[in-house]
């Protein structure tokens, strides 16, 4: 079966530069989620898109911004990154099915770097 | 304030045994609860989820996990472990309004001994 698809798997950026991750989700889905897990820690959710348009934000710093595009395909980008930037980010997507129940279902991550 | 909490950082088990890795929750109203896997280097896997009906959910790999409203419980058990299961287990709540964030616990690695 399909699943989650985020690219490009390793990102490595220097202090003040700026990433952007992509996130395809699996097909029929209509929902994104990005979270943020650090080293040895829990996924931190970031921020969510549900048919294209921003349905939850997180604790995502002002630097990031990401969006959903007509093909339900998602883009976060990363502007002035810092040192405590680094983490590996991922995302998951789901089918609302109109009900806020379904699972969702997490790609492999994007572990980005920040040197 | 939404909580997941897993009190175990590390649990450790030999291979056959039955094993359990615990989580409770504080959330107001009824909770949507969740386990996920993480293997070295990989993403979360999802293994099982509650969300209403029997207590007792089972899951991929022979996981199964019971919800216990009185405790504010979710263990995850399975009757007989395998190496293969080593790995890093989160379990995670959905806040029960019309959003899909998950709140996860900080994680439990799970060793199973040969």
């Amino acid at each position: 079966a399909a699943g989650v698809i985020q690219s490009p798997r390793h990102l490595i950026k220097e202090k003040r530069e700026t990433a952007t991750l992509k996130c395809y989700p699996i097909p029929r889905h209509d929902t994104v989620y990005w979270y943020q897990q650090g080293p040895g820690q829990d996924p931190q959710f970031l921020i969510s898109f549900y048919e294209k348009m921003q349905s939850d934000k997180g604790s995502i710093p002002d630097r990031f911004s990401a969006q959903q595009f007509s093909d339900y395909h998602s883009e976060l980008n990363m502007s002035s990154l810092e040192l405590g930037d680094s983490a590996l980010y991922f995302c998951a997507s789901s089918w609302s099915g109109g009900h806020f129940t379904d699972t969702q279902y997490f790609g492999p991550g994007t572990r980005l770097t920040v040197l | 304030a939404q909580s997941v909490a897993q009190p175990e950082d590390q649990v450790n088990v030999a291979e056959g045994n039955p094993l359990t890795v615990k989580c409770t929750y504080s959330v107001s109203g009824n909770p949507y609860l969740f386990w996920y896997v993480q293997y070295p280097n990989r993403g979360l896997q999802f293994l099982l989820k509650y969300i209403t009906g029997d207590n007792l959910v089972k899951g991929s790999y022979g996981f199964e996990a019971e919800f216990n409203k009185s405790q504010t419980s979710f263990h995850l058990k399975k009757p007989s472990a395998l190496v293969s299961d080593s790995a890093l287990y989160f379990c995670a709540v959905r806040v029960p309004d019309n959003t899909d964030k998950l709140i996860f616990g900080t994680g439990t690695r799970l060793q199973v001994f040969p």
